[in-house]
């Protein structure tokens, strides 16, 4: 069985401070992980997934295999980042299907 | 713009009425999925087509259907709603069973 988890539901930092954004996966094989990311009243849109390795809006993250984890992190954080984040997974034998942890919000106060 | 678009935004049911749910994109994607998201929660795969290929998940509930006439379209029929599928219902849509998925915007369901 595959699994994500996002322990904090509910992140607030200031303007300016550092964001972790927090995802603990369970799966036995080899996964892709990815953080989509939903900006109020719009869609939900991938943000960067980890096979790609690069920085989107000052976004990174890295997967740990050994710890299960895909945190998703930026050295300082902007207004325009408020958004519900999703870590999601998908299993090499799953096929096309994503597994979604239950978000969390982030609210960035100036 | 090229994307994925859901009809209608808002849903009203009653307990027991039948309704579908609109998907279409004009990315021409082989993939479509259904999500449902309730309060709070991570969305969940109902099941996808690949193609014309029908993948139901195995913990979707038989009172839930899909239907894709084209390559355009994909629909989503509950055939009797009951209180607790209340919830949005999103789209997405990939070029193959491994690429990036796009959402629509989601239709929110409520039941009465």
């Amino acid at each position: 069985a595959q699994r994500v988890t996002q322990p904090e539901k509910l992140l607030s930092v200031f303007k300016g401070a550092p964001v972790e954004l927090k995802c603990n996966y369970s799966y036995s094989g080899s996964p892709e992980l990815f953080w989509y990311v939903q900006y109020s009243r719009q869609r939900l849109q991938l943000l960067l997934r980890h096979i790609s390795r690069e920085s989107i809006k000052g976004f990174t993250a890295d997967l740990n295999k050994g710890e299960t984890s895909f945190h998703l992190k930026k050295p300082f954080a902007q207004e325009e980042d408020s958004a519900m984040y999703y870590c999601a997974l998908r299993g090499g034998t799953s096929g096309s299907r994503l597994t979604f942890g239950e978000g969390t919000q982030l609210t960035v106060n100036p | 713009d090229a994307m994925v678009i859901q009809n209608p935004r808002y849903q009203v049911t009653q307990f027991g009425k039948p309704v579908t749910l609109s998907c279409s994109q004009t990315l021409n994607h082989n993939v479509m999925y259904w999500y449902q998201q309730k309060s709070s929660q991570a969305p969940k795969l109902l099941f996808h087509y690949y193609d014309k290929d029908f993948n139901n998940e195995a913990d979707t509930p038989d009172n839930f259907q899909s239907r894709r006439p084209n390559t355009s379209f994909c629909f989503l029929d509950i055939r009797s709603p009951g209180l607790g599928d209340a919830a949005m219902y999103l789209c997405a849509t990939s070029s193959d069973s491994r690429g990036t998925q796009y959402f629509g915007p989601g239709t929110r369901l409520l039941v009465l």
